[in-house]
């Protein structure tokens, strides 16, 4: 089955403690991206790879780093959580952006507070 | 960057009315994509549609790209499509990996 698995799907943590959330993609999807979902600020993109390799910043990536060191995994890392990061969080993945129709697919979410 | 806005923030309706959501956008985009947030929080991929009509099933969407807005219609609407709707949209340039999404409207189908 196609899907976008992310993990854990909830976790309370503390504030400082270094935490990943791992996406996992089995549709050999070149883009990938990371948002978070916040109660009257929509979902926002917090950063995005359009290949191995090739990351980059969406509209607020302070707190967080990424990396793509191959195609099927992308996981977002919290180098030192706060309060702040508390929120539910998508991965998602795409086939490509260079070839026209190309649909997003979303993880289940992962719901992060940290106290 | 791009401006995503969606109207009506909010939307009551009783089974089987019909109902048209407005997504309006702030420059040209390289594509623009609807979605289903359901109650349990999963994330649908409903069309992706940067220009044209499409249709499935009682839903479908057309994108204005030159007027830069799309709209989604929802027909005979049911409780199950309760939940939000978001358009979201990938702007042109060199920031086309970016995704900016709208506010999303609300919607409540009683029975």
């Amino acid at each position: 089955e196609a899907q976008v698995t992310q993990n854990p799907r909830y976790l309370i943590t503390v504030t400082g403690k270094k935490l990943t959330v791992t996406c996992s993609q089995n549709m050999n999807h070149e883009y990938m991206s990371w948002y978070r979902q916040d109660p009257g600020l929509g979902l926002r993109q917090i950063y995005y790879s359009m290949n191995v390799e090739v990351t980059d910043k969406g509209d607020v990536p302070e707190g967080y780093k990424v990396s793509r060191k191959e195609k099927r995994n992308f996981p977002l890392i919290l180098e030192s959580p706060s309060p702040n990061q508390t929120s539910l969080y998508f991965c998602a993945s795409s086939p490509g952006l260079t070839w026209g129709n190309q649909p997003q697919h979303f993880g289940d979410g992962t719901r992060l507070s940290i106290l | 960057g791009i401006q995503v806005e969606q109207s009506p923030p909010d939307l009551i309706l009783q089974e089987g009315a019909n109902s048209t959501l407005r997504c309006n956008f702030s420059d040209s985009v390289n594509n623009l994509q609807w979605f289903h947030q359901n109650p349990w929080g999963q994330l649908i991929n409903l069309f992706y549609i940067p220009s044209g009509t499409k249709q499935n099933g009682r839903l479908s969407a057309t994108t204005v790209a030159t007027e830069r807005y799309s709209l989604l219609y929802i027909s005979s609407s049911q409780t199950t499509d309760s939940g939000v709707y978001f358009c979201a949209v990938h702007a042109g340039g060199t920031s086309y990996g970016k995704l900016t999404f709208g506010q999303g409207t609300i919607l409540t189908v009683h029975p």
